[in-house]
């Protein structure tokens, strides 16, 4: 089984400051583990993505994220807020198990960024 | 490339009505696709998924069904719309690969039932 909880369901920056949302995850197995991005009325688009290979993972836009096992964590950051990163970000899990690749989703947070 | 398609982009329906949503993707071969529902403020609830040609998963039992006639060809449907229905559907594609399929997604169809 597996599960994410996105822990703020609403985040609130000003432009030019950090951004962190935060994801924790519970797997049975190794879990790939994914951040998207939905603008309003949009698709989910990919920001970054971790399969065991390097634990800080780079994405698009200047987001990162770190992948934490004794935490079971994966978070996102930026450093720099811009006013085009105000939209929904989700946390996926997925265990792919007899071919079969069944993502979780978090409920999402939103991130609203502050001129 | 690939690209997913899905339309209508806005539909709305009155309660009762049938309802065929359609979602092809283009640029690959032997994906696996998905459906999946977003309410509004809520996140995403997976409804159906399809590994091939006339493969499909139900996640969640409900008054809707999914077809997939064509490899590249995923069809929504409903006999009979609720109210509860309402939502944000998406559609979406991944290349099974054994480890971290990611997905990628169409622009979505906004459904309203009245």
């Amino acid at each position: 089984a597996q599960s994410v909880t996105q822990l703020d369901s609403h985040v609130s920056v000003s432009e030019g400051t950090p951004v962190l949302l935060r994801c924790n995850y519970s797997s049975s197995y190794s879990p790939s583990l994914f951040w998207y991005v939905q603008h309003p009325n949009k698709g989910l688009q990919l920001l970054l993505k971790y399969t065991s290979a390097a634990t800080l993972v780079k994405g698009i836009n200047g987001f990162e994220a770190e992948f934490k096992k004794s935490e079971t964590s994966f978070h996102l950051t930026k450093p720099s807020a811009h006013m085009s990163d105000a939209a929904e970000y989700f946390c996926v899990v997925s265990v792919t198990t007899g071919g079969s690749y069944i993502p979780t989703f978090g409920r999402g947070t939103s991130l609203i960024v502050h001129p | 490339s690939q690209t997913i398609h899905q339309w209508p982009a806005t539909l709305v329906q009155p309660v009762g009505s049938p309802l065929s949503l359609e979602c092809t993707v283009e640029g690959t071969s032997n994906p696996n696709l998905y459906w999946y529902r977003q309410a509004a403020g809520r996140g995403l609830q997976l409804l159906f998924y399809s590994v091939g040609i006339g493969q499909i998963s139900s996640e969640v039992p409900q008054n809707l069904s999914a077809s997939r006639p064509q490899d590249r060809q995923f069809i929504l449907s409903s006999k009979k719309l609720l109210l509860s229905d309402s939502g944000f559907y998406l559609c979406a594609w991944s290349k099974p690969t054994g480890t971290g399929d990611t997905q990628y997604f169409g622009p979505g169809t906004r459904l309203t039932v009245l």
